[in-house]
């Protein structure tokens, strides 16, 4: 148990569906992050956000949209996906973002398996 | 040149083997370097960071050469368990104050009886 939980663990969905994924952590950490993993290619980093706001958005594309009301929560809302979204959607919490020179280790949910019809 | 670059492997290898990976870095700023393990559709789970001087633990020993801009990690004594893919993760500077943590594709390992 990493202290952080992500739901679902497993999603279905048609393109014309509008659907949620949830992370919480309990770590008391200040940022959150989330992160895509496509079969054979590298964790894409997409959103962090840091004491709630917005510091990075990895050109992701509008039809994904991050919320996080607070530095506990984070969703990723999803609607008219492509099947090419089909991936793993993984979120993750740090202490302190990355290059502050404090402790940024990252600490991952398990992650949402989501299948795109 | 990708910002880090990993062999995919597979490597197979037999229990008690040693084995290392190397993973290389673009961004001579990078200040952060981090060695990650992911068991088949579980998540990534912190191995060890990697410091200046290289650091151990236990049959884990990670080196860096900034020179040469890539970090190591040596594996003595392998154990079925040590079965996962190994991501190597550095924190890539960009034209923030913050860095963004980019991850190799991962280097599978087998350890085979």
């Amino acid at each position: 148990e990493t202290g952080v939980t992500q739901t679902p663990r497993h999603l279905v969905m048609g393109m014309t569906n509008k659907k949620s994924l949830k992370c919480e952590q309990h770590l008391g950490h200040n940022a959150m992050y989330w992160y895509k993993q496509s079969a054979k290619k590298p964790l894409e980093l997409m959103f962090v956000y840091n004491f709630k706001e917005q510091t990075e958005n990895n050109s992701v594309p509008s039809r994904f949209s991050p919320e996080c009301p607070n530095s506990s929560h984070l969703f990723l809302h999803l609607h008219t996906l492509q099947p090419e979204d089909s991936a793993l959607y993984l979120c993750a919490s740090s202490l302190q973002l990355p290059g502050t020179g404090r402790d940024e280790k990252l600490f991952f949910g398990s992650g949402t398996q989501l299948s795109v019809l | 040149r990708k910002e880090v670059e990993q062999d995919p492997g597979p490597f197979n290898v037999p229990e008690g083997a040693t084995v290392a990976f190397n993973c290389t870095y673009s961004n001579s700023a990078s200040q952060s370097f981090f060695w990650y393990r992911q068991d088949c559709r579980k998540e990534p789970k912190l191995l060890m960071s990697v410091y200046s001087s290289g650091n151990e633990d236990g049959r884990f020993t990670a080196q860096l050469n900034r020179a040469s801009q890539y970090i190591s990690l040596l594996i003595r004594d392998s154990k079925l368990s040590d079965s996962a893919t190994y991501l190597c993760v550095v924190n890539i500077i960009g034209g923030t104050s913050y860095g963004k943590l980019t991850f190799g594709q991962g280097t599978i390992l087998t350890v085979h009886p």
